[in-house]
């Protein structure tokens, strides 16, 4: 079976710090692909990034940095210098080789104030 | 470039009310199409996933339906409405068989009264 844990519910933080959201997975197939989900105050979710799972090169886009480690089954996100506009809900998510459906992490909230 | 939409975008509906959310697709053709709810603070829960017209597969058993009529749009019904059917329902959409990440509209708030 298939699934996604976030085991960090709610996090704050104060403008510019950098934080780190938490995403551990369980899957029993050798092919299998990652993501991450932003979901602001106004509810769609936009997708960030996609991980294969033969590919463990880490990626970094802008502020945003993605540690995938195969061995520990972790796909964690890292936001330098955080800002007010990074407040949203985070959402990690799998899915195996062969099918279409992506299984959901719970969500981290993410707090930053000024 | 591909736009999904979703309407209504909020709706207040009284318990015993049928319902009907509608999603559409523009400019991919033969997407996979998605239906999930999420309840307030809480995750995402797939309810229907569709590969092609008329090929609809059910997730949760409930009194929820849908239905895809056309390549490119995906219905959302219900003919009774309970309270627990409140949530944010979100359509997405994703490539046929290559392309792997789901891409969603902006959804629609329910609130069953």
């Amino acid at each position: 079976a298939q699934k996604v844990t976030q085991a960090q519910t709610e996090i704050s933080v104060v403008e510019k710090e950098d934080v780190t959201l938490d995403c551990v997975y369980e899957t029993r197939d050798t092919t299998y692909y990652l993501f991450w989900y932003k979901q602001p105050p106004s509810g769609e979710l936009v997708f960030l990034i996609r991980r294969n799972s033969f590919d463990e090169q880490n990626e970094i886009s802008g502020r945003y940095s993605w540690n995938f480690q195969k061995s520990t089954s972790s796909f964690n996100f890292t936001i330098t210098a955080s800002q007010v506009v990074d407040s949203a809900v985070y959402f990690c998510a799998l899915r195996n080789g062969s099918f279409q459906k992506l299984v959901f992490g719970t969500g981290t909230r993410l707090l930053v104030s000024p | 470039s591909q736009t999904i939409h979703q309407w209504p975008a909020t709706l207040v509906q009284p318990v015993g009310s049928p319902l009907s959310l509608e999603c559409t697709v523009e400019g991919t053709s033969n997407p996979n199409l998605y239906w999930y709810r999420q309840a307030a603070g809480r995750g995402l829960q797939l309810l229907f996933y569709s590969i092609g017209i008329d090929q609809i597969s059910s997730e949760v058993p409930q009194n929820l339906s849908a239905s895809r009529p056309q390549d490119r749009q995906f219905i959302l019904s219900s003919k009774k409405l309970l309270l627990s059917d409140s949530g944010f329902y979100l359509c997405a959409w994703s490539g046929y068989r290559n392309t792997y990440e789901q891409y969603f509209g902006p959804g629609t708030r329910l609130t069953v009264t």
